[in-house]
């Protein structure tokens, strides 16, 4: 496996179930994001961690729940979502350099495509 | 809130024509600026980063950056069918939170 992957790439849930998304990187950064793109709207940037610490929560509902086991993996744990919540769900990497961080990139996985009936 | 405005288009330009896609933001914080293509259904994929004034080139592609302005932009020359897709403009701020636009979706037409 190359870049980032995501599992699953298609999944749809109703809003009563529990589920995980996964994510892996396999570019050696240390930094991973969750983003969240709907229809007609920006890529919402919702969780950040740097070197498996959370450092970003970009006021995201409590039924999303984050895990970063360590700077290659994470998991967005989902329960009770709403159908509003259906979305594709992204999740990226890049090397945070201290010193140089005007040229940290971002590397996007496939994408989760999540629909809450 | 961070805001990073794009044309939602479609622009559409011949193939072979040069096409000019814009971005404004509303932070003069922001520290350095993205384009990326997303192809419908795909993920985004980096074209390009730029952080200073001016212009860099990479290929066919040429990122312009004005910090006085707060605009953006990205020049994609001798414009390809395969080149159709939504070009997001991002920009970071403040170590390593990024900011999007909603994206400009391009039509070139054979």
């Amino acid at each position: 496996e190359t870049g980032v992957t995501q599992t699953p790439r298609h999944l749809v849930m109703g809003m009563t179930n529990k589920k995980s998304l996964k994510c892996e990187q396999h570019l050696g950064h240390n930094a991973m994001y969750w983003y969240k793109q709907s229809a007609k709207k920006p890529l919402e940037l919702m969780f950040v961690y740097n070197f498996k610490e959370q450092t970003e929560n970009n006021s995201v509902p409590s039924r999303f729940s984050p895990e970063c086991p360590n700077s290659s993996h994470l998991f967005l744990h989902l329960h009770t979502l709403q159908p509003e919540d259906s979305a594709l769900y992204l999740c990226a990497s890049s090397q945070v350099v201290r010193g140089r961080a005007r040229t940290d990139t971002q590397y996007f996985g496939p994408g989760t495509r999540l629909t809450v009936l | 809130q961070k805001e990073v405005e794009q044309n939602s288009g479609p622009l559409s330009v011949p193939e072979g024509a040069i096409a000019s896609l814009n971005c404004t933001y509303s932070d003069r914080g922001s520290q350095s600026f993205f384009w990326y293509r997303q192809y419908s259904g795909k993920s985004p994929e980096l074209i390009m980063f730029i952080y200073s004034n001016g212009d860099k080139e990479d290929g066919r592609f040429t990122a312009q950056l004005n910090k006085a302005s707060q605009y953006v932009s990205l020049l994609i020359r001798d414009s390809q069918p395969s080149d159709s897709a939504t070009y997001l403009c991002a920009v970071r701020y403040n170590f390593n939170k990024f900011y999007f636009g909603s994206g400009t979706k391009l039509n070139v037409k054979p």
